[in-house]
């Protein structure tokens, strides 16, 4: 009974540095999520996924990239990271368009810190 | 650009009072709004979804109305809990482009016993 799992969960970087986080569903849903949580900002979405080898930018994709390469999965990356993408990040996933089905599923988070 | 909001930005009530969350939201053409929960540390989990058809759903001790012409919805918890304190956000599914939701800051509710 998994559901959407992050890992890790929590990350301490130096500036520049570079990772990856990762999200597995197990519910065979078609659409990914990658979301950031900011104090006073709300979340914002970063990049999706409509399917296995597909990705699209949301609202803030500046610093990131991501990949779909199996159905279950999808990598958040951060190539050079900035203290500017210290965040909680938050990986979701829907089986089909939210506008049918609406319902999204979320991960636990996965907290960032970069010095 | 659509723009949600939600006051307050925290509520602090006795446990047993019936209490209302506003949620507000600019461009009124949208598919759906979602209510969700987010306890400290956790992600978020989905309480109710009312599509843009819809005026109200209904979930236990929850219900969530919709007015899409006004721009604004309601989630109102009945006999409230100690174990409903949380923050409770609202997101809405705006019409066009890349279909995105975009989400309220959230409203921090506290009960207390």
């Amino acid at each position: 009974n998994a559901g959407v799992t992050q890992t890790p969960k929590f990350r301490v970087l130096k500036t520049g540095q570079s990772m990856t986080l990762l999200c597995a569903q197990d519910m065979n849903h078609e659409y990914m999520y990658w979301y950031r949580q900011d104090p006073g900002m709300g979340l914002r979405l970063i990049h999706y996924s409509v399917g296995e080898g597909t990705t699209a930018k949301g609202e803030v994709p500046d610093g990131y990239n991501v990949s779909r390469l199996k159905k279950q999965n999808f990598l958040l990356g951060l190539e050079s990271a900035a203290p500017s993408q210290t965040s909680v990040y938050f990986c979701a996933s829907s089986y089909w368009r939210q506008a049918i089905t609406g319902e999204l599923f979320f991960g636990e988070g996965s907290r960032l810190t970069v010095l | 650009k659509q723009e949600v909001t939600q006051i307050p930005a925290a509520l602090s009530v006795p446990e047993g009072e019936n209490l209302v969350l506003n949620c507000s939201f600019t461009d009124s053409a949208i598919y759906n709004l979602q209510w969700f929960r987010q306890d400290p540390g956790k992600g978020l989990t989905s309480l109710l979804l009312i599509q843009s058809s819809q005026r109200e759903q209904t979930s236990g001790r929850l219900n969530a109305s919709l007015d899409k012409s006004s721009g604004r919805s309601t989630l109102y918890i009945a006999a409230s809990q100690p174990g409903d304190s949380a923050t409770y956000l609202c997101a809405v599914l705006t019409q066009g482009g890349s279909e995105k939701l975009v989400f309220g800051k959230g409203t921090k509710l506290t009960v207390n016993p």
